[in-house]
């Protein structure tokens, strides 16, 4: 498995603003992609980060809300734009590609608080 | 689309067996994920099916029905410490995007007892 953090751990946030949130792999992965959790549910896809390209984003999220970059094989940041209180919730970086591994290993998220 | 499927709560008792299922429809398959999350922490990778059948990893098994739809986890001697949700996901085929997509059911929260 990879080590993988994330920073903040945690934050409460004014509505209006903005929040990056960094994920930083101690290996080279292939796929790294951005997860949101809200409360009482499950993980839903927020979009692939690609490294050199444009993220890849699923049904329902944008770029102009959630941008992500992803300079390199070890790490990307996604930031949470103009932020409301429906974006409170944990927010997930999750890898893919490690030595021939099928499964996605998360990263202990970041739980995002917006007032 | 996709659409996974799993009880929302169980409840069982310390050093029995439990069985947790999950039955899915999507739109194509490339293998099912098992995640333990406990409350407050990221989800942690259990087990993956891509060939119908039975996988045994200590106390946990995975079986999965590709025909069918369906999998199950399978918890044997049952530990307080397994209380905890379990997250069935399904990954998509490559989508010639960059990504293999997974798909979380909402999970289902299973409590042991003494």
């Amino acid at each position: 498995s990879a080590v993988i953090s994330q920073k903040p751990s945690r934050d409460i946030c004014q509505r209006g603003t903005s929040l990056t949130i960094q994920c930083q792999v101690d290996s080279q992965v292939t796929m790294m992609f951005w997860y949101r959790q809200q409360p009482g549910q499950s993980l839903t896809l927020i979009a692939t980060a690609n490294q050199g390209s444009e993220a890849t984003y699923e049904s329902g999220f944008v770029i102009d809300k959630f941008p992500i970059s992803r300079p390199n094989l070890t790490f990307s940041t996604l930031t949470v734009s103009n932020m409301s209180p429906e974006d409170s919730s944990i927010y997930l970086c999750s890898v893919e590609g490690l030595a021939g591994a099928n499964e996605q290993f998360f990263g202990p998220g970041t739980r995002l608080t917006v007032l | 689309g996709q659409n996974i499927d799993q009880p929302t709560e169980m409840t069982a008792t310390e050093g029995a067996i439990v069985q947790i299922n999950c039955t899915y429809q999507t739109s194509g398959f490339n293998g099912l994920f098992w995640y333990q999350q406990h409350a407050g922490e990221a989800p942690t990778f259990l087990s993956y099916n891509v060939l119908d059948g039975l996988e045994e990893k200590g106390r946990f098994s995975s079986f999965l029905s590709r025909s069918k739809g369906y999998s199950y986890l399978l918890l044997k001697e049952l530990q307080m410490k397994d209380s905890a949700s379990y997250l069935c996901a399904v990954r998509a085929p490559y989508s010639g995007a960059g990504s293999y997509q997974l798909t979380f059911g909402k999970g289902t929260k299973l409590s042991v007892i003494p």
